[in-house]
């Protein structure tokens, strides 16, 4: 089992629909949780962090965990085709910054 | 920010490389990462304040340093093919914080 699980897509959404990304985690003892954006041929950038169980909400995303089902979700609201990217599910199995472990990512394209 | 150089290296099998990264000012930590296209980042190792503080499953040719001044280095000895991959190089202003500030990232191809 990887440590980091997430569907490769492509996930196709039309413009204006909501956008549902899911990640599983292996290590029961994961601290942290993050989301990366990464635009092809580039870099990946952070775009939502969360650490306790619940929903977050920062503008038109919204990060869920379920740490008892070991569940992450990314949801973006209103998807934009500027949106269309791969989104790389991140887990902190600790405090200490070396077992930061990155999902194989899920391709999105948000179609006009 | 972060910056990394070269943006895109070619290299023969067997030769040894060095990437290069400026961390983003104040921030003490810094992590490496392969990524092969089509994958996320695979963690090579980890520097904070200058000595190795964790390193992921990659071979001792794969070899790095910290300086005072907020660069490092990624050094590849004895090139294999597989080693051409996305080279990032990203920052933490804390140690175990997690929220990365990745580099625009080296492009390395061994032919």
């Amino acid at each position: 089992q990887k440590e980091v699980e997430q569907n490769s897509g492509p996930l196709s959404v039309p413009e204006g629909a909501i956008a549902s990304l899911n990640c599983t985690y292996s290590d029961r003892v994961s601290q942290s949780f993050f989301w990366y954006r990464q635009y092809s041929g580039k870099s990946p950038e952070l775009i939502m962090s969360i650490y306790s169980n619940g929903d977050k909400e920062d503008g038109r995303f919204t990060a869920q965990l379920n740490k008892a089902s070991q569940y992450v979700s990314l949801l973006i609201r209103d998807s934009q085709p500027s949106d269309s990217a791969t989104y790389l599910c991140a887990v902190n199995k600790d405090n200490y910054g070396q077992n930061f472990v990155f999902g194989p990512g899920t391709r999105l394209s948000v179609l006009p | 920010g972060v910056t990394q150089s070269p943006t895109h290296l070619i290299k023969t099998r067997g030769q040894q490389v060095t990437l290069r990264c400026s961390s983003q000012s104040g921030h003490n930590t810094v992590s490496w990462y392969q990524q092969a296209l089509g994958q996320g980042p695979q963690f090579i190792f980890q520097y904070y304040r200058e000595e190795e503080n964790g390193r992921g499953n990659f071979p001792p040719r794969f070899s790095g340093l910290q300086f005072p001044n907020d660069s490092s280095e990624l050094n590849v000895n004895a090139l294999e093919l597989d080693d051409s991959a996305l080279y990032l190089c990203a920052s933490s202003q804390k140690l175990g914080a997690g929220g990365y500030t990745f580099g625009s990232g080296t492009r390395l191809t061994v032919v």
